[in-house]
C-alpha cells in the first residue's frame, strides 16, 4: 500500500524557516518523481514544487522561487521542502504527492498534509 | 501559463446527473491531458479521472470525463448522484514545467 506521511509543519513567524519532510513507503521511491502541493485555508490546490527521480530536474511555482528548495534522499525514501523567508501567504496545508508521468502528468497518491502557519 | 476556470459551486438532487466544467484560458484543451480530483471535507484529494476520461480502479462508472475543443473545456459528469459525492472537485492539467489546477467546484447533493 502506498503511503506518504508528511511532517515538519508548525507555526513560524514571518521571515522564518521550516523544513517539511515526506516519508514514502509501499513503492519503489526512486522510480517516481514527487511534488509538493499546498492548500491555503478554505482555498484551492496550488502546485509548489516538483523533483524528478534523481533530483536532476526541479521546478518551482514563481511565488516560491529563491525561497523554497525541494530535495530528496532516495536511500531514506524521503522528500523534503526547505522553506525560508516565509510569508503570511505561505500559510497552507502542504501535501506530498507522487507523480505519474506517462501519457499524462498528475498526482496519483497524496499524503494527509502538514499544516504551516506563518503568523506574528 | 494558462488558467483553468471552474464554477464555484453546483448543486443537484440525489439520483440526478451533474456536470462540472473546466475552461482553459489559452492554448488548446486538447494539448495536455486533464485530470479530476475529488476532495471530501477534511480529506486529501483523490483522482477520479485521468487522461481526460480514464477512471482509476475503484472509481465507479458513474464518474466520466470528456473534453470539448469547441468550448476549450473539460467536463466531469457524475450520474446517479449520491450524498457521498458531496465534495470539492478540482481539474488539473500541466504545461512543460508545472501543474495547473482549477479553482475547484463545491458539489452539494441535496
Amino acid at each position: 500500500e502506498v503511503q506518504l506521511v508528511e511532517s515538519g509543519g508548525g507555526v513560524v513567524r514571518p521571515g522564518g524557516s521550516l523544513r517539511l519532510s515526506c516519508a514514502a513507503s509501499g513503492f519503489t521511491f526512486d522510480d517516481y518523481a514527487m511534488s509538493w502541493v499546498r492548500q491555503a485555508p478554505g482555498k484551492g490546490l496550488e502546485w509548489v514544487s516538483g523533483i524528478n527521480w534523481n533530483g536532476g530536474n526541479i521546478g518551482y511555482v514563481d511565488s516560491v522561487k529563491g525561497r523554497f528548495t525541494i530535495s530528496r534522499d532516495n536511500a531514506k525514501n524521503s522528500l523534503y521542502l526547505q522553506m525560508n523567508s516565509l510569508r503570511a501567504e505561505d500559510t497552507a496545508l502542504y501535501y506530498c504527492a507522487r507523480e505519474t508521468r506517462g501519457r499524462s502528468w498528475y498526482a496519483d497518491y497524496w499524503g494527509q498534509g502538514t499544516l504551516v502557519t506563518v503568523s506574528s | 501559463n494558462f488558467m483553468l476556470t471552474q464554477p464555484h459551486s453546483v448543486s443537484e438532487s440525489p439520483g440526478k446527473t451533474v456536470t462540472i466544467s473546466c475552461t482553459r484560458s489559452s492554448g488548446s484543451i486538447a494539448s495536455n491531458y486533464v485530470q479530476w480530483y475529488q476532495q471530501r471535507p477534511g480529506s486529501s484529494p483523490t483522482t477520479v479521472i485521468y487522461e481526460n476520461n480514464q477512471r482509476p480502479s475503484g472509481v465507479p462508472d458513474r464518474f466520466s470525463g470528456s473534453i470539448d475543443s469547441s468550448s476549450n473545456s473539460a467536463s466531469l459528469t457524475i450520474s446517479g448522484l449520491k450524498t457521498e459525492d458531496e465534495s470539492d472537485y478540482y481539474c488539473q492539467s500541466y504545461d512543460s514545467n508545472n501543474w495547473v489546477f482549477g479553482g475547484g467546484t463545491k458539489l452539494t447533493v441535496l
